[in-house]
């Protein structure tokens, strides 16, 4: 596609319920990227995928998140039993390959939970 | 991991005035990024400015990486320009997409 692409833009959730957050890369890019921008804690590197790989899954905060990414394009973040302090804006980025490229950023996904 | 450092943190000019956004980080870098995230929250990519010198309109960055800073100058600044203007360097040494940012400067440019 044109860009990255992200949905839901916006995510309600009640606490303790799962939600799934989806990012679509550029056309051709392996690398995909996910942040989380939070209030007062800046923009925090969760995971990256090389193609399907997850080498580093050292800045998931709990073992409530989780990523997978199919057939080196669409990746998915889940957050289960969602709590309070998940709310933030989980951004997703991709770049040609790993390492010394641009990185291209999506929209993002507003996350509250109540 | 290493540590980024921006300043100012807030910055108020009025349109037509001229400023600079300092970048300081901990260790040598190979991939030094500067953007800037409108206040829709979209992230957008200025320069990949790992040494050097490159300009883009009225937007130019310069990386010192032997002593560890870039700048970010923003000449004849428009209200456009306003948002958080971000830099970001590679966790560790090597070839790393890993990501860790500054805390922003928040510019507003006034009619």
């Amino acid at each position: 596609g044109a860009g990255v692409s992200q949905s839901p833009s916006n995510k309600v959730t009640e606490k303790g319920k799962d939600v799934e957050l989806r990012c679509d890369p550029i056309s051709g890019h392996t690398a995909l990227y996910w942040y989380r921008q939070s209030l007062g804690q800046g923009l925090e590197f969760l995971i990256y995928f090389q193609g399907n790989s997850a080498p580093d899954k050292s800045g998931l905060p709990s073992d409530r998140f989780s990523a997978e990414r199919t057939g080196g394009s669409v990746s998915t973040l889940t957050i289960q039993r969602t709590q309070q302090e998940d709310s933030a804006v989980y951004l997703c980025a991709s770049s040609l390959d790993w390492g010394r490229t641009i990185q291209y950023f999506g929209a993002g996904t507003r996350l509250s939970v109540l | 991991g290493i540590q980024v450092e921006q300043s100012p943190p807030d910055l108020i000019l009025q349109e037509g005035a001229n400023s600079t956004l300092r970048c300081n980080f901990s260790d040598s870098v190979n991939n030094l990024q500067w953007f800037h995230q409108n206040p829709w929250g979209q992230l957008i990519n200025l320069f990949y400015i790992p040494s050097g010198t490159k300009q883009n309109g009225r937007l130019s960055a310069t990386t010192v990486a032997t002593e560890r800073y870039s700048l970010l100058y923003i000449s004849s600044s428009q209200t456009t320009d306003s948002g958080v203007y971000f830099c970001a360097a590679p966790h560790g040494s090597g070839n790393t997409g890993k990501l860790i940012f500054g805390q922003g400067t928040t510019l507003q440019v006034k009619p």
